[in-house]
Parts: C-alpha cells; sequence; structure tokens
C-alpha cells in the first residue's frame, strides 16, 4: 500500500524557516519524481516544486524559488522541503505528492496534509 | 501556462449530466490531468493525458481535449461526486492548476 506521511508543519513567525519532510513507503522511491503542493486557505491547488528520482532536477514555483529547496533521501525514502524567509502568504495546507509511473508531473497518491501557519 | 476553469461552481441533481471546462493559455498538447478534492481530504487523479481515466475511477468520468479546450464530463452525477474540480497542465513547468469547480448536489 502506498503511504505518504508529512511532518514538520506548525507555526513559524514571518523570516523565519520550516522543514517539512515526507516519508514514503509502499513503492520503489527511488524511481519516482515526487512534489510539493500547497492549498492556502479558502484557495484551490498550488504547485510548490518537484524533484526528479535522483535528486538532480529541481523545479520551483514563482512564489518560493529563491526560498525554498526541495531535496531527498532515497536511503530512507524521505523527501523534504526547506522554505527560507516564510511570508504571512506561505500560510497552507502542504501535500507531498508521488508523481505516476511513466507520467511523473501527474500526482497519483497525495499525504494527508501538513498545515503551516505564518504568523507573529 | 494559465488554466482558465469554468463555471467555478454548478449545483446539479443525482443522475445529471455535468461539464467542466479548463482553457490554456498556450498549447499543452495532451498534457493534462484532472483531479476531485473533497473537504477533508486528498486530492483524487481522476483522469491524466486528457482522457485516460485512472485506475479505479468510476466510468462515469471522461475527459476530452480539442486544442487549448479540455472537458471534464460526469455522466450520470452520483451523491459522492461532491467537491471541487481542478485541471492540471504538466506540459511545462511551473506546473499550474485551474482555479477548481466546486459541484454541489441538489
Amino acid at each position: 500500500e502506498v503511504q505518504l506521511l508529512e511532518s514538520g508543519g506548525g507555526l513559524v513567525q514571518p523570516g523565519g524557516s520550516l522543514r517539512l519532510s515526507c516519508a514514503v513507503s509502499g513503492f520503489i522511491f527511488d524511481t519516482h519524481v515526487m512534489s510539493w503542493v500547497r492549498q492556502a486557505p479558502g484557495k484551490g491547488l498550488e504547485w510548490v516544486s518537484t524533484i526528479g528520482s535522483s535528486g538532480a532536477s529541481t523545479f520551483y514555483a514563482d512564489s518560493v524559488k529563491g526560498r525554498a529547496t526541495i531535496s531527498r533521501d532515497n536511503s530512507n525514502n524521505m523527501f523534504y522541503l526547506q522554505m527560507n524567509n516564510v511570508r504571512a502568504e506561505d500560510t497552507a495546507v502542504y501535500y507531498c505528492a508521488k508523481g505516476k509511473s511513466g507520467y511523473p508531473y501527474y500526482f497519483d497518491f497525495w499525504g494527508q496534509g501538513i498545515l503551516v501557519t505564518v504568523s507573529s | 501556462i494559465h488554466m482558465t476553469q469554468s463555471p467555478s461552481s454548478v449545483s446539479a441533481s443525482v443522475g445529471d449530466r455535468v461539464t467542466i471546462s479548463c482553457r490554456a493559455s498556450q498549447g499543452i498538447d495532451n498534457w493534462l490531468a484532472w483531479y476531485q478534492h473533497k473537504p477533508g481530504k486528498v486530492p483524487k487523479l481522476l483522469i491524466y493525458a486528457a482522457s485516460i481515466l485512472q485506475d479505479g475511477v468510476p466510468s462515469r468520468f471522461s475527459g476530452s481535449e480539442s486544442g487549448t479546450d479540455f472537458t471534464l464530463t460526469i455522466n450520470s452525477l452520483q451523491p459522492e461526486d461532491f467537491g471541487t474540480y481542478y485541471c492540471q497542465q504538466t506540459n511545462s513547468f511551473p506546473l499550474t492548476f485551474g482555479g477548481g469547480t466546486k459541484v454541489e448536489i441538489k
């Protein structure tokens, strides 16, 4: 059974940093592209970042470029999103998502989501 | 690439046919997916590559394309089909979602 579980959310002060983690199981992790997607309160889905299967390729939304770093640890089936200099508009539920085999930028499995609140 | 969904909301009765549109601001071939998102649940992939049904998704869902216009059709709406539906283009980065269409059951 494919499972993804986020951790690391919570309350962060503006200008602060956060590191989200996603633990995965139930599939061959190091052959899949992984992504982060977020949903701000009352808003729609927003793609945040994607990392290739080896970690060599990374992509970011303009809204987080320069402030976010996506990474992965294939030996431990984990991937991460580090965000610095967070802003109020980063407040959202963050989902980690698995890329579909053969179609890596379609998300066929999602974590339950974790809330990040940026506020003083 | 900007994805424009319409309508923003729709209210329909059980058994109705519901169509949701998504227009891409430029050509994306068939690099489009549809997701269903219910409150308190995780988004669910329904259709990818514009018209391929994801495993386990009921056949009343279907997708089609015409140039930069894409359509999600729900034939014979069921009570469990409520939620917000999003299109997503994967033709190029940054990946983008449409604004969503909220489907309510009358």
